[in-house]
């Protein structure tokens, strides 16, 4: 089974910090995605990597940036927290489509807290 | 740009019962994929089913079906035999199917069914 984990289940921050929302996956997965899971909204994409170093812009980017330094690891940056960050932060993987891949798997989420 | 809908934001279902989700989307795609996920309390998100849309045949999964109306498109998620552990937030997603990477994945708001005893 594909298994994609984050590193922290609840984070509690304070406004202006900088947090860091760590994702790995285990499946040698081209694809990885971070989204942000808000009530009445569903999910939106922040950012997404297609490959080592590379990123693209969802349709959220404002206040986020990210982080691929190696294949199975996405990170998620925000760099100066604020309340409106609050949210169910998921991150998902999945197969290039090239290799057939359309599901996404995701994380069990991060809920993120910002005092 | 496409979108999904999902006019039910809560429901319930006893034990046992049939239980239907709909979920509209709007496209000019021909070609595209649809899905239905579900996210448990405090758990995470999985797949249930998949469609696509150039297979006239209804998907199923087991006690998870789908009626995939291309024409009115619409894609409704069937659940025979409801179980404690069908409670959870269901979303419909949508996804172009030469999407080069997969980040053109829509998802609707989502549906929480709860399954009563």
């Amino acid at each position: 089974d594909v298994k994609v984990t984050q590193s922290s289940r609840y984070l509690v921050k304070r406004t202006g910090e900088k947090v860091f929302l760590e994702c790995v996956q285990d499946m040698d997965h081209e694809n990885m995605f971070w989204y942000r899971q808000d009530p009445g909204l569903g999910l939106r994409l922040i950012y997404f990597s297609y490959d080592v170093k590379m990123k693209e812009k969802g349709d959220i980017p404002e206040g986020y940036s990210v982080s691929r330094e190696k294949k199975e690891r996405f990170s998620l940056i925000l760099e100066s927290a604020s309340t409106n960050q609050t949210s169910m932060y998921l991150c998902a993987s999945s197969l290039s489509i090239g290799a057939g891949g359309n599901i996404q798997y995701f994380g069990a989420g991060t809920r993120l807290s910002v005092l | 740009a496409q979108t999904v809908t999902q006019s039910q934001p809560e429901m319930s279902v006893q034990e046992a019962e049939t239980v239907t989700l709909s979920c509209t989307y709007d496209t000019s795609e021909n070609n595209y994929y649809l899905f239905w996920y579900k996210q448990p309390p405090s758990r995470q998100m999985i797949l249930v089913i998949r469609q696509e849309a150039y297979k006239q045949q209804n998907a199923t999964e087991n006690r998870f079906s789908v009626n995939f109306q291309k024409a009115a498109k619409s894609f409704s998620l069937k659940i025979s035999d409801s179980q404690l552990g069908d409670t959870a937030m269901y979303f419909c997603a949508f996804m172009k199917l030469y999407d080069n990477y997969g980040q053109n994945f829509v998802f609707g708001p989502g549906t929480r069914l709860s399954v009563l005893p």
